[in-house]
C-alpha cells in the first residue's frame, strides 16, 4: 500500500514568492494534517483539513492558507514568502479524526 | 511555552542494551501520546501510542510508560539493534475536546553503537 506522497522534494523560491506544497494521503485516509519543521525546532502543527474543510489551524499567520480536494488530497500554499519561511513541510493522514497520523518524506522549501 | 519535552537531545547505547527514551509533558489536557522515528531526509514513522487510560503498552522490542501523576512518559527499547539509530520524537494530543492535531517535542537523537 502506497503511503503518503508530497511533491515538490524540494523548492526554492525567492522573498515575496508564493509556494504551493501538495500532498496525496493513504488511500481511504480521509484526514490530512500539515506540519512545520524549521531548522532546529519541533515540528509545529499548522493545519488539518477533514472530508474537505479546514478543522483547526495552528499559530501561524493567514499567508498560510490550504484546502483539500473532493480525492482528499490537499494543498498547502505559503503567501508573501518570508526567509523564515525555510523549512521542511510534512503533511500526514490518517483515517479519520481519532486515528494514527502517518505522515510523507515533506518538502523542503528554501526561501532567498 | 513547549508543553512536551524532550530533555535529552541525545543518547548513545550499545547494541543489545536497553534504550530508554524520556518525555514530560506540562498541558495535563493531553490523553493520548505517540512516539515517532524519523531518519535523515524521511517523514516521521509511527511506533507506538498509549492512551492516558493506560499506564503500558508494548509492541514488540517497544514499550510506552504513561506516569499520568509526573506528567511523564518514556520510550523502552530492548534489545537496541543498529537500526534503532534515528531521531525519536514523542508527541501528544487532547482527543477529549476533539483536538487532534499533534504538539511534538524537540526530539532525541539515539545512537546504537556496535
Amino acid at each position: 500500500e502506497a503511503g503518503v506522497t508530497q511533491s515538490p522534494t524540494h523548492l526554492i523560491k525567492t522573498r515575496g514568492q508564493q509556494a504551493t506544497l501538495r500532498c496525496s494521503p493513504i488511500s481511504g485516509h480521509t484526514s490530512v494534517y500539515w506540519y512545520q519543521q524549521a531548522l532546529g525546532l519541533g515540528l509545529q502543527f499548522l493545519l488539518w483539513y477533514d472530508e474537505g474543510e479546514e478543522r483547526n489551524r495552528g499559530n501561524f499567520p493567514p499567508r498560510f492558507s490550504g484546502r483539500q480536494f473532493p480525492n482528499y488530497s490537499s494543498e498547502l500554499n505559503v503567501n508573501a514568502l518570508e526567509l523564515e519561511d525555510s523549512a521542511l513541510y510534512l503533511c500526514a493522514s490518517s483515517l479519520g479524526r481519532f486515528e494514527t497520523q502517518y505522515f510523507g518524506p515533506g518538502t523542503r522549501l528554501l526561501v532567498l | 511555552d513547549q508543553q512536551v519535552k524532550q530533555n535529552s537531545p541525545s543518547l548513545s547505547v550499545q547494541e543489545g542494551r536497553i534504550s530508554i527514551l524520556n518525555c514530560d509533558y506540562t498541558n495535563s489536557m493531553f490523553d493520548y501520546f505517540l512516539w515517532y522515528k524519523k531518519y535523515p531526509a524521511e517523514g516521521p514513522t509511527f511506533l507506538i501510542s498509549i492512551s492516558s487510560i493506560k499506564d503500558k503498552n508494548e509492541d514488540g522490542r517497544f514499550t510506552v510508560f504513561l506516569n499520568k501523576s509526573a506528567k511523564h512518559l518514556s520510550l523502552h527499547i530492548v534489545p537496541s539493534q543498529p537500526g534503532d539509530s534515528a531521531v525519536y520524537f514523542c508527541a501528544a494530543s487532547d482527543r477529549d475536546f476533539g483536538n487532534e492535531k499533534l504538539t511534538f517535542g524537540t526530539g532525541t537523537r539515539l545512537t546504537i553503537i556496535p
